[in-house]
């Protein structure tokens, strides 16, 4: 098992560009989740998919778009649709088995800088 | 508003026993993690509380009381490679994590 998988590990965009970063999983975990982690800050939630075809807003959803297509429920994608500075981060992908109250399983984190 | 408070960095002498507290204030409570985290690696999962009292786990365990909205990790007998952050994290009423911004433990030899 692989566990939780992320692409790209590093990324520069430029304010304004598009990206998007793709989260994996071979864990059958219903719930996936999307956090950006900042210096001096704690784990912020972007958005979450609690089933595959199913997604919600987190803490810190703007300027984001995700999606969890549901002919590929193992995969969760994070979308920068006008990148900004602000936006520079690593993030991070976790998924769950079921519960909210299970444990997280994180992928190994995206280091994105926006210039 | 929801909070969570912990301390920003600690150190601490290789062999001895550190805590690492960490109080919270959240709209609800379903549950407390203690998670760990490596300089440019992701939080790995050390433990959870939902009742009151202490959980032993090896070398590690963290101790929970609601009433006062407070939690400690106890780490024993100390290894450099325990030099990492060790985050909190509550699960309050609406079963969403909210975060601390973690501890930082730096090991002396």
């Amino acid at each position: 098992n692989a566990g939780v998988t992320q692409t790209p590990k590093f990324r520069v965009l430029k304010t304004g560009q598009s990206m998007t970063l793709l989260c994996a999983q071979d864990m059958n975990h219903e719930y996936m989740y999307w956090y950006r982690q900042d210096p001096g800050m704690g784990l912020r939630l972007i958005h979450y998919s609690v089933g595959e075809g199913t997604t919600a807003k987190g803490e810190v959803p703007d300027g984001y778009n995700v999606s969890r297509l549901k002919k590929k429920k193992q995969n969760f994608l994070l979308g920068l649709e006008s990148a900004a500075p602000s936006q520079t981060s690593v993030y991070f992908c976790a998924s769950t088995p079921g519960a909210e109250s299970d444990t997280q399983y994180f992928g190994p984190g995206t280091r994105l800088t926006v210039l | 508003g929801q909070n969570i408070d912990q301390p920003t960095e600690m150190t601490a002498t290789e062999g001895a026993i550190v805590q690492i507290n960490c109080t919270y204030q959240t709209s609800g409570f379903n549950g407390l993690f203690w998670y760990q985290q490596h300089a440019g690696e992701a939080p790995t999962f050390l433990s959870y509380n939902v009742l009151d009292g202490l959980e032993e786990k090896g070398r590690f365990s963290s101790f929970l009381s609601r009433s006062k909205g407070y939690s400690y990790l106890l780490l024993k007998e100390l290894q450099m490679k325990d030099s990492a952050s060790y985050l909190c994290a509550v699960l309050d009423s609406n079963y969403q994590l909210i975060w601390g911004a973690g501890t930082k433990l730096i090991i002396k030899p």
